[in-house]
């Protein structure tokens, strides 16, 4: 079955920039999307289709791609970022989806 | 706005059917364009896509749920469900409903046990 890889956790200061990367052989072909879910809470996108942020998502979340690999950046990371961060993808097929395994992100 | 809402048993004895139903205000269940989805989590891990119905009836299930998996629609009730057979200790999870792909609109979830 398709997976996708995420770092377990990251860990940043305040102010400083927190890179997530998530790999997987089909994401030439299929957008990504991340999620960020904090504890008792249900997930919210912040990056779709691989870079785009939907309205009311702070302009220091942003999303690129490069070959098997996207990236989530958060720029000038504040304490309301420390969430577990998902990237999802669909497999070759566009059929079926697939979540991360997770990164934990935390602001020292 | 649209808001979903999910309801069923809170334990299911292993074995059974773990059913669910989403139930959808502020909007129709037969929208165009639209997929209603089943997310799960497992506590203390990562999210699980179970599957999702397409406003047209089409069904798309995890592969690895697939053989126990069923979504329907009730358009008289404004209800999606979900249906999973077999359970056991491992499908013990916070259940998700939501609307569209990827969710835009998320249900509180609910949390389901499996025990004996």
């Amino acid at each position: 079955s398709y997976e996708l890889t995420q770092p377990p956790s990251v860990s940043v200061s305040p102010g400083q920039t927190a890179r997530i990367t998530c790999s997987g052989d089909a994401m030439p072909k299929q957008y990504a999307y991340w999620y960020q879910q904090k504890p008792g809470q249900a997930p919210v996108v912040v990056i779709y289709k691989d870079s785009g942020r939907p309205s009311g998502i702070p302009e220091r979340f942003s999303g690129s791609s490069s070959g098997t690999t996207v990236t989530l950046t958060i720029s000038g990371v504040q304490a309301e970022d420390e969430a577990d961060y998902y990237c999802q993808s669909a497999d070759s097929s566009g059929i079926y989806q697939v979540f991360g395994g997770g990164t934990k992100l935390t602001v020292l | 706005q649209v808001q979903l809402q999910e309801s069923g048993p809170g334990l299911v004895k292993t074995s059974q059917t773990l059913s669910l139903t989403c139930t959808v205000s502020g909007g129709s269940i037969s929208s165009h364009n639209t997929y209603w989805s089943w997310i799960r989590q497992p506590p203390g891990k990562g999210l699980e896509w179970i599957g999702y119905i397409y406003y047209s009836g089409s069904t798309y299930y995890n592969p690895s749920l697939k053989s126990r998996v069923t979504i329907s629609v009730d358009t008289s009730k404004n209800q999606f469900s979900l249906k999973l057979s077999s359970v056991t200790a491992a499908d013990t999870a916070v259940y998700y409903c939501a609307r569209d792909w990827p969710p835009g609109i998320w249900g509180q979830g609910t949390m389901v046990t499996v025990s004996s």
